[in-house]
């Protein structure tokens, strides 16, 4: 069966420095794997995805990820964190069936001044 | 048109009240689908439609009740709620359902209150 684990439910960063969010997965076919925001009091948006090609996945508002079989990784970086990056991060893989995500407990990021 | 509108944004119901979310969608999406997410928790699949038809049904139980009139619209019918189901109702679409990697597409929810 398919899950994920995030690794740190809460991480705090300077305006500037490296944001990395920690994900890694757990899959017995070769996994789709997502990236999704949540800003306070909305739905999620989803930030990228990996479905097979290039491990190195680019996605919007600068982030990207980078998908490591070996150490069953996806993990999620933006070189230089903005005060709106504040939000909620969820990794998920996809069960095998469409549209039926498996999303990690999330990790709270927030951006100090 | 890139939204997947809910209404409303928030409901307070008593235990024996029977209401509707909706959920409304003008890409052409034809799968559409309800997530529930408790406070602090990740979002868990509750149903999905598929061209209109109910597709998957994650043992939900019977107060929640879906619909999909048509290819826009999306409701979730409830009655004798209990206070554990109070949370955050997101409605979801994408182009199709596939074989998993599509592209989902969030509202920002109904916020349920039950008393």
């Amino acid at each position: 069966a398919q899950s994920v684990t995030q690794l740190g439910s809460h991480v705090s960063v300077s305006e500037g420095a490296l944001v990395l969010l920690r994900c890694n997965y757990s899959s017995s076919v070769p996994p789709y794997l997502f990236w999704y925001v949540q800003y306070p009091n909305q739905g999620l948006q989803l930030l990228l995805k990996y479905t097979t090609g290039a491990t190195l996945v680019k996605g919007i508002n600068g982030f990207e990820a980078e998908f490591k079989k070996s150490e069953t990784s996806f993990h999620l970086t933006k070189p230089s964190a903005h005060m709106s990056d504040a939000a909620e991060y969820f990794c998920a893989v996809s069960s095998g069936q469409g549209g039926k995500l498996i999303f990690g407990q999330g990790t709270e990021l927030s951006v100090k001044p | 048109d890139t939204e997947v509108t809910q209404t409303p944004k928030h409901l307070v119901m008593g235990m024996t009240n029977k209401k509707s979310l909706k959920c409304e969608q003008h890409m052409g999406h034809r799968a559409m689908y309800w997530y529930k997410q408790k406070a602090k928790k990740p979002p868990e699949l509750m149903f999905v439609y598929s061209y209109e038809k109910l597709s998957i049904n994650e043992s939900v139980p019977s107060r929640f009740s879906p619909e999909c009139p048509n290819s826009s619209l999306l409701n979730l019918h409830l009655h004798a709620l209990q206070p554990e189901d109070s949370a955050l109702y997101l409605c979801a679409s994408s182009q199709e359902q596939g074989d998993g990697n599509e592209k989902l597409f969030f509202g920002s929810g109904t916020q349920l209150s039950v008393l």
